[in-house]
C-alpha cells in the first residue's frame, strides 16, 4: 500500500464555493502529480510538481491551482468551484531522476461533486 | 489528442480466460510502457511495464508484449481470475522531454466472471 493520502475522499459542494483538496505522502518523494479523471476512467494530468516552490501545468487546461511549500504536500484549490469541475481528482508521487523513470505511487482519490 | 489508443474499453471473460488489452502510439519517442491496475475505490497501483529493447516481459500470470516497429503493446493475463476484474490502463513516457510525465490511455474496464 503506497504512503500517499487524499482528504477529503467524498466533497459535495455549491457552485461558487472555495475548495481544497488535500494531498501528502511520507515517501519523500520529490515530484508530485494531480489528475483528474473522468465518469469514463481517463486520467488526464491537470498539474505536476518538480519539488518546492516548483509548479507546472499539465496537458488538461484546468481552473484550479496548486502550491508545493513542503516536500510531503501538495494541494489543489479552486476558487469558485462550478458543475463543470465534478470529477474524481487523484493524486500522485514518484522520485524523479533525470533519465530514469519511476514509479507514480496514486492516493485512493477525492470524489467532487458540484451542485 | 490522444497520445495512446486503448482499446477495448470493456472486455468480458470466463475464469481461466486470457484477456487481451491492446494499446497503440505515434511518438517514437517514447521509451517506457507501464501498465496500470485499478480497483473500484482506490487509485491506480503499477503492474507491470516494459522498455522497447525487450519485445516481452512477464511477471507471474502478466504478460507485456511489445511490438515496436507497429508502435503497439499489449497486456495478457493468464488463467485470469475473478480478483482480476479492474480497470487496466496503459501507459506510455519519454524521457526525452525530461519531464517524464505519463501519458495514459483510456481504461480498459475487465470483469472475470467466476
Amino acid at each position: 500500500e503506497a504512503d500517499i493520502y487524499q482528504t477529503p475522499r467524498y466533497l459535495v459542494i455549491g457552485t461558487g464555493k472555495k475548495i481544497t483538496l488535500e494531498c501528502s505522502q511520507t515517501m519523500g518523494h520529490d515530484k508530485m502529480y494531480w489528475y483528474q479523471q473522468d465518469p469514463g476512467m481517463e486520467l488526464h494530468l491537470i498539474h505536476y510538481s518538480y519539488g518546492v516552490n516548483s509548479t507546472e501545468k499539465g496537458d488538461l487546461s484546468s481552473e484550479s491551482t496548486v502550491s508545493r511549500i513542503r516536500t510531503e504536500h501538495f494541494p489543489l484549490t479552486l476558487e469558485s468551484a462550478r458543475p463543470s469541475h465534478t470529477s474524481q481528482y487523484l493524486c500522485a508521487s514518484s522520485e524523479y531522476r533525470q533519465g530514469v523513470y519511476n514509479e507514480q505511487f496514486f492516493g485512493p482519490g477525492t470524489r467532487l461533486t458540484v451542485l | 489528442q490522444q497520445q495512446v489508443k486503448q482499446s477495448p474499453q470493456s472486455l468480458i471473460v470466463q475464469k481461466g480466460g486470457i484477456p487481451i488489452i491492446n494499446c497503440a502510439y505515434e511518438n517514437t519517442a517514447f521509451d517506457y510502457f507501464p501498465w496500470y491496475q485499478q480497483f473500484p475505490g482506490k487509485g491506480p497501483a503499477l503492474l507491470i511495464a516494459i522498455r522497447p529493447d525487450v519485445s516481452e516481459k512477464k511477471e507471474g500470470r502478466f504478460t507485456i508484449s511489445f511490438n515496436k516497429s507497429a508502435k503497439q503493446f499489449s497486456l495478457h493475463i493468464m488463467d485470469s481470475q475473478p480478483g482480476d476484474s479492474a480497470t487496466y490502463f496503459c501507459a506510455a513516457s519519454s524521457h526525452q522531454t525530461g519531464a517524464n510525465n505519463l501519458f495514459f490511455g483510456t481504461g480498459t474496464r475487465l470483469t472475470v466472471i467466476p
